[in-house]
């Protein structure tokens, strides 16, 4: 199993630009989730889903979409970069055991984006 | 909402015993999570506590008092490898989403 896997590693932008992160995942995890970190700080999280075509807020939602179009998938979209974009992004999959909240997140590699 | 707090760097040489601490404000509780993160990397999941007491995992231990709002890491028979960020982590008021203490930095001297 690959586990979680995101594209690309790396990426530049200009102000304005727009770009697509792939998050995908091959464990049947119905919880997904987009952090960003930025340095030293800890992970906040962007926008998460519990379920295919289901998505919802988290604390910093501004400037992103999303969409889980299949259980396996949660894309992140910027559709105008800005320089305060600039972060590593993380993505993470969880899953629920006989209905109970999970708590146990397995996390991508992350994507380095610099937003010029 | 939730907030966390850490200590933001612990210092500690090889074949030592470190502790990292975690304090909590949520107005829900399902539990206190930690995640290890080396330089560069991904964070791992090292263990979780729903309930008061501590879980043993190898040489990494997990404490939780409900009570107290507080939770913490025990570290022993450090190793080099051990150096890295370590974060505590709740689920919010729902149980869906995680929210994440702005992390302590080890550092293992030799």
């Amino acid at each position: 199993n690959a586990g979680v896997t995101q594209t690309p590693k790396f990426r530049v932008l200009k102000t304005g630009q727009s770009m697509t992160l792939l998050c995908a995942q091959d464990m049947n995890h119905e919880y997904m989730y987009w952090y960003r970190q930025d340095p030293g700080m800890g992970l906040r999280l962007i926008h998460y889903s519990v379920g295919e075509g289901t998505t919802a807020k988290g604390e910093v939602p501004d400037g992103y979409n999303v969409s889980r179009l299949k259980k396996q998938n949660f894309l992140l979209g910027l559709e105008s970069a800005a320089p305060s974009q600039t972060s590593v992004y993380f993505c993470a999959s969880s899953y629920s055991v006989s209905g109970s909240t999970p708590y146990e997140q397995y996390f991508g590699p992350g994507t380095r984006l610099t937003v010029t | 909402g939730q907030s966390l707090e850490q200590p933001s760097e612990v210092t500690a040489v090889e074949g030592a015993i470190v502790q990292i601490n975690c304090t909590y404000q949520t107005s829900g509780f399902y539990g206190l999570s930690w995640y290890q993160q080396h330089d560069g990397g991904a964070p791992t999941f090292l263990s979780y506590n729903a309930l008061d007491g501590l879980e043993e995992t190898g040489r990494f231990s997990s404490f939780l008092s409900r009570s107290d709002s507080y939770g913490y890491l025990l570290l022993q028979e450090l190793q080099m490898k051990d150096s890295a960020s370590y974060f505590c982590a709740v689920r919010d008021d729902y149980g869906q989403n995680f929210v994440f203490g702005p992390g302590t930095r080890l550092s293992v001297l030799p």
